[in-house]
């Protein structure tokens, strides 16, 4: 299995607080995306990276904000969480190949609640 | 909005029956993946076709890519017990530089044994 440890792996919290997520990955890829599972939507794409300090939103990008100031590290953070953020967030990463013909290896994945 | 659209959204089969799931896309890709997920778990990554690739296998897994009706197709032959899990297609479109997955909703397949 590809190196890569979500933490949280549960986490409840109130309307209002800020939340962080971290995604490690041990593979030195390139490429770090994170995603929200949601019942009737699939995986959507939140923000991604492409290297050291390259960030970039995806589909459901407001009220997110994410970090990369190391190749192993990408942080996802809720600034003032909603309930609509409960969800279920999943970390991919995938090496840089030509034609983007590279398979994303997924994390575990954390539970985010808030009441 | 999801690029793919899946069908069935779920499928109930006896073990050793063929199972097929059926993933249609919207603008031109790249490539399209297929990916399995087991109850509680991230993805895994099955099997990836390219655009100008028409048929893959990979065991008892087959994939095929019709980009004139920009639809795939999952075959899982001889279905087993450790099947059942939710299947996922994803696109990447062919504008894209940084491999972003689109992905589509899904299909719960249960395998009974």
């Amino acid at each position: 299995d590809a190196g890569i440890t979500q933490s949280p792996r549960h986490k409840v919290t109130e309307t209002g607080t800020p939340v962080t997520l971290r995604c490690h990955q041990t593979e030195n890829h390139r490429y770090m995306y994170w995603y929200r599972q949601d019942p009737g939507h699939g995986l959507r794409l939140i923000h991604y990276s492409y290297g050291v300090k390259d960030t970039d939103k995806g589909e459901v990008s407001d009220g997110y904000s994410v970090s990369r100031s190391k190749t192993e590290d990408f942080l996802l953070t809720l600034e003032s969480a909603t309930s609509s953020q409960t969800s279920v967030y999943f970390c991919a990463i995938s090496e840089e190949g030509k034609g983007n013909n590279q398979p994303q290896h997924f994390g575990d994945g954390t539970r985010l609640s808030i009441l | 909005s999801q690029q793919g659209e899946e069908d069935p959204q779920a499928l109930s089969i006896q073990e050793g029956e063929n199972a097929t799931m059926n993933c249609s896309y919207k603008t031109s890709i790249n490539n399209l993946q297929w990916y399995r997920q087991n109850s509680g778990r991230g993805l895994v990554h099955l099997i990836l076709i390219r655009s100008n690739e028409r048929e893959k296998h990979s065991g008892r897994l087959r994939v095929t890519l019709d980009t004139s009706k920009k639809s795939s197709s999952l075959l899982i032959t001889a279905s087993r017990a450790a099947d059942t899990a939710s299947y996922f297609c994803a696109t990447v479109g062919s504008s894209s530089n940084t491999g972003k997955l689109i992905f589509g909703q899904g299909t719960t397949l249960q395998v009974k044994p």
